[in-house]
């Protein structure tokens, strides 16, 4: 079992709707962190949250740290943010990021 | 800009040649981190340096593999005796440690194997 497991691998819906994308993980960490993946391969971080909430822009992070659980939403959803959405969490005592497989996330007009 | 920058950006190479890729860091990062990503998969680490000493190395990283950050600025990326099992999307990251140590990453220097 992985460390970091996402849901869903793949999600396609329409222009304008609620987008949630779910990841759990397994062991103590000390941040979890929100990428963005555009074709060719540059990742963007978006969020590093330990606790409760961020939000920017349309996006935004939740992290309950007793389920071991997060969530990424974004709001009025926009083709513009089809890419892949990784999740990735850092260990206690250590720098090195543990990586989620990653949702595919396509938004059609 | 003065992100972080990798080259090549794309190495096409034959199995059993050695190949070498470059990571130039966000200027003030003192740390360094390189992943390896298929396809279809999230990165997976290889090693992390702080300055330049070599913290950290996965059990992915064999002995075919070794990197570099020798003035604790670039780091380079060593695969010798290449096999196609070692195609992948090389990625580079820094971070500041005295900083937010949020993790700026590269475009990447994919490799394939053929």
């Amino acid at each position: 079992k992985n460390e970091v497991e996402q849901s869903p691998q793949n999600l396609t819906a329409q222009e304008g709707e609620f987008i949630t994308i779910n990841c759990s993980y397994s062991v103590g960490i000390s941040a979890l962190h929100w990428l963005q993946q555009h074709p060719g391969g540059g990742i963007v971080s978006l969020f590093m949250l330990s606790s409760g909430k961020k939000k920017h822009g349309r996006l935004i992070a939740t992290i309950n740290i007793q389920e071991k659980h997060s969530s990424l939403h974004i709001t009025a959803s926009h083709p513009r943010d089809s890419a892949v959405y990784i999740c990735a969490v850092s260990s206690q005592g250590a720098q090195k990021l543990v990586f989620g497989q990653g949702t595919r996330l396509t938004i059609n007009p | 800009d003065t992100g972080v920058s990798q080259n090549p950006r794309h190495k096409i190479t034959k199995r059993g040649q050695n190949v070498t890729f470059r990571c130039d860091p966000i200027s003030e990062h003192n740390r360094l981190y390189w992943y390896r990503q298929t396809l279809g998969q999230g990165p997976e680490f290889l090693t992390y340096f702080q300055n330049e000493a070599q913290l950290e190395k996965s059990r992915l990283l064999s002995d075919r593999f070794s990197a570099e950050r020798p003035k604790g600025s670039f780091s380079t990326l060593e695969i010798q005796r290449t096999e196609q099992g070692d195609s992948a999307m090389y990625l580079c990251a820094s971070s500041a440690w005295d900083g937010d140590d949020i993790q700026y990453f590269g475009a990447g220097t994919r490799l394939s194997v053929l």
